[in-house]
């Protein structure tokens, strides 16, 4: 199976602050449509998974502009540029381009 | 708009079935592969299982195959998930989606705890 890493783990940012996670695969994500099918999803606590981005770097609607996404390769990238108070939680990203299509660990995010 | 309601979960005995469903609205249910996932407390997301639109195409992640059959009926809009030979492992939420690798929309999840 495809091993998906995250770093940080856990990630205390100030309002307003910028946070950047990054995810990492055990190998590459190139589907055979020609996508890298790597996807980010954002859990508060209680509620199911939400996802924020799709192949790598497509927010999707009503996502917010301060969030963005990049990566190639097996190296990937999300970034807040100003965090919100709403933006606490975990955020996992997924890749859905070997099965069986799996998640990393999940990154915490709390206001400092 | 999109839903997805699950229903089904609870508890049961190591070694017992249960039968999840998932009910979809707002959008063409038999166009969609639909997915099940689940998340064990403090864990990440896992896919188990997906089915095309018409149901002749179907993959599992090797944790259930065997144990967990997934099935759709296209004309209730509903998706299924029989569970048997249940282990405490199994102890999650479930989660229906929609197409397994862009997974856009997930349902509010049903719990199923296994223990004796």
């Amino acid at each position: 199976d495809v091993v998906m890493t995250q770093s940080p783990l856990s990630l205390s940012v100030t309002l307003g602050q910028p946070a950047s996670i990054s995810c990492r695969s055990s190998q590459g994500l190139v589907y055979s449509d020609g996508y890298i099918h790597l996807n980010w999803f954002h859990q508060r606590p209680g509620q199911s998974p939400r996802r924020l981005i799709y192949r790598v770097s497509n927010r999707d609607s009503g996502v917010p502009d301060r969030f963005s996404a990049s990566g190639s390769g097996t190296d990937f990238t999300l970034k807040i540029s100003r965090v919100e108070a709403e933006d606490v939680g975990v955020y996992y990203c997924m890749q859905g381009t070997h099965w069986p299509f799996t998640f990393g660990p999940g990154t915490k995010v709390d206001i400092k | 708009q999109v839903q997805l309601v699950e229903s089904g979960g609870g508890l049961v005995e190591p070694g017992g079935s249960l039968r999840l469903s998932c009910a979809a609205s707002g959008f063409i249910f038999s166009d969609y592969y639909m997915t099940w996932l689940r998340q064990a407390p403090g864990k990440g997301p896992e896919c188990l299982s997906y089915i095309s639109g018409s149901g002749d195409y179907i993959n599992y992640a090797d944790s259930v195959k065997g144990r967990f059959t997934i099935s759709r009926d296209n004309a209730k809009n509903s998706l299924y998930l029989q569970m048997n030979s249940l282990r405490a492992e199994d102890t999650a939420v479930y989660y229906c989606s929609r197409d397994p690798r862009p997974l856009d929309f997930w349902g509010q999840g049903t719990p199923v705890t296994v223990s004796s």
